[in-house]
């Protein structure tokens, strides 16, 4: 158990929809990462925030959102979603806000756009 | 921006067969970390890697660094068919988040 928690574990919308992903970080840390994990695409790198600021952003379309709320849990927000959108969305969390600690990822929500 | 190529994108062996899977950064890192994905599960942090040059053990898992920072390997001795899964390598080069490779798949055939 990595201690990062994500829900939903399933999503099944339609085109056009909207979504929000939820994602507790493991006690202790201050960085939240989103990545995005499609078939034999690897992982994407979406977005980081840090303490509850944005620190980093990656190859997020501008449909997606997220924030870090004070408790430190975050929400990745998708919409006008697209069947390309479907994929296996992981959060991350780290204690620092660089990359050179370990990351611990969460299982994962898993987004079916139909 | 920062890339990181990972080979070969997938690999079948016999158990008891040796792996090895290459990692190449466009930029000089300062780390490297490996992870690595059970088919249905989440990735899971293997090692870092931070010293040019820097060889490290984890019984049959051995992780090098090569000594201009910029590519490692991954060398797994006598697969089993609990080594399944998907490795990624992932480099920190100071400026950007961590970059994943796009990952080796191992299956094992038992």
């Amino acid at each position: 158990d990595s201690g990062v928690t994500q829900t939903p574990k399933h999503l099944i919308t339609a085109t056009g929809q909207r979504v929000t992903l939820r994602c507790s970080p493991r006690s202790g840390d201050l960085s939240v990462y989103w990545y995005q994990q499609s078939l034999d695409q690897g992982l994407q790198f979406l977005i980081q925030y840090y303490n509850g600021e944005e620190r980093a952003k990656g190859n997020i379309l501008e449909r997606f959102s997220a924030q870090q709320f004070p408790d430190l849990h975050s929400e990745l927000n998708l919409s006008s979603l697209e069947l390309g959108d479907s994929a296996l969305y992981f959060c991350a969390s780290s204690p620092e806000s660089k990359g050179s600690s370990p990351l611990h990822f969460g299982n994962g929500t898993r987004l079916t756009v139909t | 921006g920062q890339q990181v190529m990972q080979i070969p994108q997938y690999q079948h062996v016999q158990e008891g067969e040796d792996f090895t899977t290459y990692c190449n950064s466009s930029t000089t890192l300062s780390n490297i970390q490996w992870y690595k994905q059970r088919p249905g599960g989440h990735p899971v942090f293997l090692i870092q890697l931070v010293k040019s040059g820097e060889v490290k053990k984890q019984k049959r898992l051995t992780f090098q660094f090569g000594e201009a920072k910029k590519n490692s390997s991954l060398h797994i001795t006598a697969t089993q068919t609990t080594d399944v899964g998907t490795y990624f390598c992932a480099g920190y080069s100071g400026n950007t988040p961590l970059v994943f490779g796009k990952g080796t798949r191992l299956s094992v055939i038992a």
